[in-house]
């Protein structure tokens, strides 16, 4: 089993659309969670991050962290042609470990 | 904007020859990482640095070194390339170890023939 699971999609939404993105993983250490963004033949950019469990909002943004679940998700609101990217999780435990990624779900907003 | 970047963006090599994929930082950063990524998969660790002198394997055998001399300067080195290592690499560094935020450069896409 992988540590990480992500659906890779393709996912396809109208302008407007409100996205969910979700990520399980399996390792119970996990602490700090993060969604990164990738555009085309780019390298990925941080667009949130949460410490253990709970909500956080950044604009049109939501990151969720359920972590008796082992599950997180991101949400998008009034979704953009400009949010069609491909977006990661990544996660880490505390102490000395790098960050370990999911496959990255491929998302596009059709105006 | 993040200070990270990264030579060649894009290479064609024979196989056996030796390359080099540059990377270079002007943040200070203490950590250094390379990470290849191919179409649907995860990124997978390579190499990763904590400071000069410090380098360590991830959980992804690729055939290929890297060293640090410098704090700045994490170059990766394929001694023969071969066909499987054709990807993208990305490289990226962080000031902080586990609050999250790695700052990528835009990646080498490798072909090897």
């Amino acid at each position: 089993q992988k540590e990480v699971e992500q659906d890779p999609g393709p996912l396809s939404v109208p302008e407007g659309a409100i996205v969910s993105l979700n990520c399980t993983y399996s390792n119970s250490a996990f602490q700090y969670f993060m969604w990164y963004r990738q555009y085309s033949r780019k390298g990925p950019e941080l667009l949130m991050y949460t410490y253990s469990s709970g909500n956080k909002e950044d604009g049109r943004f939501t990151a969720q962290v359920d972590k008796s679940s082992k599950y997180i998700s991101l949400f998008i609101r009034d979704s953009q042609p400009s949010d069609s990217a491909t977006y990661l999780c990544a996660m880490s435990e505390m102490g000395n470990t790098p960050l370990v990624f999911g496959k990255g779900t491929r998302l596009s907003v059709i105006a | 904007e993040a200070d990270i970047y990264q030579t060649p963006r894009y290479l064609v090599i024979g196989t056996g020859k030796k390359i080099t994929l540059e990377c270079s930082q002007t943040m200070g950063h203490d950590k250094m990482y390379w990470y290849q990524q191919d179409p649907g998969m995860e990124l997978h660790l390579i190499h990763y640095s904590y400071g000069v002198n410090s380098t360590e394997k991830g959980d992804l055998s690729s055939e290929s070194t890297v060293s640090r001399i410098r704090t700045e300067h994490f170059p990766l080195t394929l001694e023969s390339a071969r066909p499987s290592h054709t990807s993208q690499y990305l490289c990226a560094s962080s000031a902080q170890l586990n609050t999250g935020e790695l700052f990528f450069g835009e990646g080498s896409r490798l072909t090897v023939l």
